[in-house]
């Protein structure tokens, strides 16, 4: 079984640029969630993804956007880079169901903006 | 809005004794789940224990077992036998059993150092 994974592990951007980053879910989960976390906080929720739709939204500006595609792998982009956008941004998936799911997570993709 | 609180950014233990780290929450719900997370120099968020809030039995897993007190909105966990592998940033999580999203809310984390 394959675990969540992420892309790229670490990159580089200047502000006011735009960044793709990916996330493949575990086998058997429909659920993809984002987070970002800043050096020395906990993870804070960006957006939840489910059957391709968003499915729930954090506290996070417009220029955050994701999609979901069929295969449940997701995407996050951020238009507009600014400083305060340098942190780890996490992917988590869960198979939503009954509840008492489980998010799982990847490690992790760490992003410097310049 | 929940709210988790951890009061204890750094703990230290020496190898193969116990150690107990808190976390506080609030919230006005009935239904829920709470987790700990740990967090190595790795990065990647892994999953070390989880409690349903309708059941009043502690969980454990192996050496980690947790104190959920409802009442008091507590829920520590307890790492006996402490190994060097063990040595991490521990976060605290809640997430609503009802909702759409089901997000997780973090605490600010424990960092947790093991001494040989």
């Amino acid at each position: 079984e394959t675990g969540v994974t992420q892309s790229p592990t670490h990159l580089i951007k200047t502000r006011g640029q735009q960044v793709t980053l990916r996330c493949s879910s575990q086998s058997g989960h429909n659920t993809v969630s984002w987070y970002q976390q800043a050096l020395g906080q906990g993870p804070q929720f960006i957006f939840q993804y489910y059957r391709e739709e968003e499915n729930g939204r954090g506290n996070f500006p417009p220029r955050f956007s994701g999609l979901q595609f069929p295969n449940y792998s997701s995407e996050l982009n951020v238009n507009a880079l600014e400083l305060d956008d340098s942190a780890l941004y996490l992917c988590a998936s869960s198979p939503l169901g009954g509840g008492g799911e489980t998010q799982y997570f990847g490690p992790g993709t760490r992003l410097l903006v310049l | 809005a929940q709210t988790v609180t951890q009061s204890q950014p750094e703990m230290s233990v020496q190898e193969a004794e116990t150690v107990t780290l808190s976390c506080t929450y609030d919230t006005s719900e009935s239904d829920y789940y709470l987790f700990w997370y740990k967090q190595p120099p790795s990065r990647q968020m892994i999953l070390v224990i989880r409690q349903e809030a309708y059941k009043q039995q502690n969980a454990t897993e192996n050496r980690f077992s947790v104190n959920f007190q409802k009442a008091a909105k507590s829920f520590s966990l307890k790492i006996s036998d402490s190994q060097l592998g063990d040595a991490a940033m521990y976060f605290c999580a809640y997430r609503s059993g009802s909702g759409s999203a089901r997000q997780l809310t973090f605490g600010s984390g424990t960092q947790l150092t093991v001494l040989p």
